[in-house]
């Protein structure tokens, strides 16, 4: 499987502190996406890293890409009790293939 | 507004049992996919329409059937070959196929009599 693997599979912290979660895959990619899923909800896409690049922001989101790791980062930074969702990376392999998800991580921000 | 529209939010099947779920999106993309996500899984792809009157199958697509023969539809069957359907369906749509991003339906939730 080329399924990508997040890290940790939970986090949990409390609110206006920041929140990292890690994704690594396994062979080349032409992108990375990332998505929000609330609980019982579709995933709701983030941001995409293409692979040329090496840090995207998107207000409070910092994404960064790694490409000789193999790896990227999710920096949500000064979380909020609504951050509270499970967060999946999502892999465009190179080549005409479908995005792979990964198991995501769950992260719980604390009032 | 547009976005993709999924029906039922609630799907009970009984044993022998084909059951549709349906996937709707007004937001004029070519490529539509269908997931299944299992508690606590992330999502696995069951099929996927780059355009209208075509499709492949995904990684679990045994059990399942889909027809993409309206550009706004894309509607799934779970047929009584799927031994094991309780499951999280999802379905996504993208401008186009290749490397964009999805937008995803609020999704049905499938469980056995």
């Amino acid at each position: 499987s080329q399924q990508g693997e997040e890290d940790p599979q939970a986090l949990s912290i409390q609110e206006g502190e920041n929140a990292t979660m890690n994704c690594s895959y396994k062979t080349s990619i032409n992108n990375l996406q990332w998505y929000r899923q609330n609980s019982g909800r579709g995933l709701v896409h983030l941001i995409l890293i293409r692979s040329n690049e090496r840090e995207k922001h998107s207000g409070r989101l910092r994404v960064t890409l790694d490409t000789s790791k193999k790896s990227s980062s999710l920096l949500i930074t000064a979380s909020r009790a609504a951050d509270t969702a499970s967060y999946f990376c999502a892999t465009v392999y190179s080549g005409n293939t479908p995005l792979v998800f990964g198991k995501g991580t769950r992260l719980s921000v604390i009032a | 507004d547009g976005g993709i529209t999924q029906s039922p939010k609630y799907l009970f099947r009984k044993e022998g049992q084909n059951v549709t779920l349906s996937c709707e999106q007004n937001l004029n993309h070519d490529a539509m996919y269908w997931y299944r996500q299992d508690p606590g899984q992330g999502l696995r792809l069951i099929y996927y329409s780059q355009i209208v009157n075509d499709f492949q199958k995904g990684d679990i697509a045994e059990g399942y059937s889909v027809s993409r023969e309206k550009k706004e539809s894309f509607p799934l069957t779970v047929t009584s070959a799927q031994k094991n359907p309780t499951a999280f369906y999802l379905c996504a749509s993208s401008i186009e196929w290749e490397h964009q991003p999805q937008h995803f339906g609020d999704g049905t939730r499938l469980s056995i009599l």
